[in-house]
């Protein structure tokens, strides 16, 4: 099956500057990428996905890069803001499945 | 459009026992999935349901099961208890159908504490 790693577990940065998590998957037949951000006390909420034809997608300070060669994708958070201290999640769909197979999840904490 | 509703958002019970969480999926979704998650272990699958059936199951112990209404609301049952079912269990709904891929929509969770 499916395997993701996130990394890094936890990211410690200053309001203003970027922050940027990185995972890798097994499967080369996965071709949808979720992530999915959760605060203390909630569940995960869907953030931005990409689809395996597409390289890059932005929504204002977020963006998730696609390597399918490498298999590897990254979210980047720029001009990063305390309200976005919270744990992220990726995620890879195999071709095929309906479950997604999740990292373990980064603690993104900024400091004011 | 309301979010997925999940009841109770706290449990604790003793070991031995058994329990039911309720989950209410976003109106028009026929896909519930329920996720357990521990420190330790991240976000692990337990099983999706669709139109009523269990379609994928996680690998979780028969202890744990689950069904699904025709309303597409959707229950879990823990049997007999452990310390180690502690955990926030998540259920999350999505218009996966024919099309997959479609984003998990979560609800808040149920903290359940086994003692």
């Amino acid at each position: 099956g499916e395997n993701v790693e996130q990394h890094p577990s936890t990211l410690s940065v200053q309001e203003g500057d970027s922050a940027v998590i990185k995972c890798t998957y097994s499967d080369s037949a996965s071709n949808y990428f979720p992530w999915y951000k959760q605060e203390l006390g909630k569940g995960p909420q869907l953030i931005i996905d990409i689809r395996s034809n597409v390289g890059e997608k932005k929504d204002q300070r977020i963006a998730v890069t696609l390597n399918k060669t490498a298999k590897h994708f990254s979210l980047h958070i720029t001009e990063t803001q305390p309200e976005d201290s919270a744990v992220y999640f990726c995620a890879a769909s195999e071709g095929g499945s309906y479950i997604p197979t999740f990292g373990r999840g980064t603690s993104l904490i900024v400091h004011p | 459009k309301a979010g997925v509703t999940q009841t109770p958002r706290y449990l604790i019970k003793t070991r031995g026992q058994q329990v039911t969480l309720s989950c209410s999926p976003i109106s028009g979704h026929r896909s519930v999935s329920w996720y357990q998650q521990t420190p330790g272990q991240g976000l692990q699958f337990l099983f999706e349901y669709f139109s009523e059936t269990q379609r994928n199951k996680g690998n979780f112990p028969g202890r744990f099961s689950g069904r699904q209404f025709s309303n597409s609301r959707s229950e879990m049952n823990v049997s007999t208890l452990e310390l180690g079912d502690s955990a926030l269990y998540l259920c999350a709904s999505s218009l996966a159908g024919s099309s997959y891929n479609s984003p998990l929509h979560f609800g808040n969770g149920t903290r359940l504490t086994v003692t």
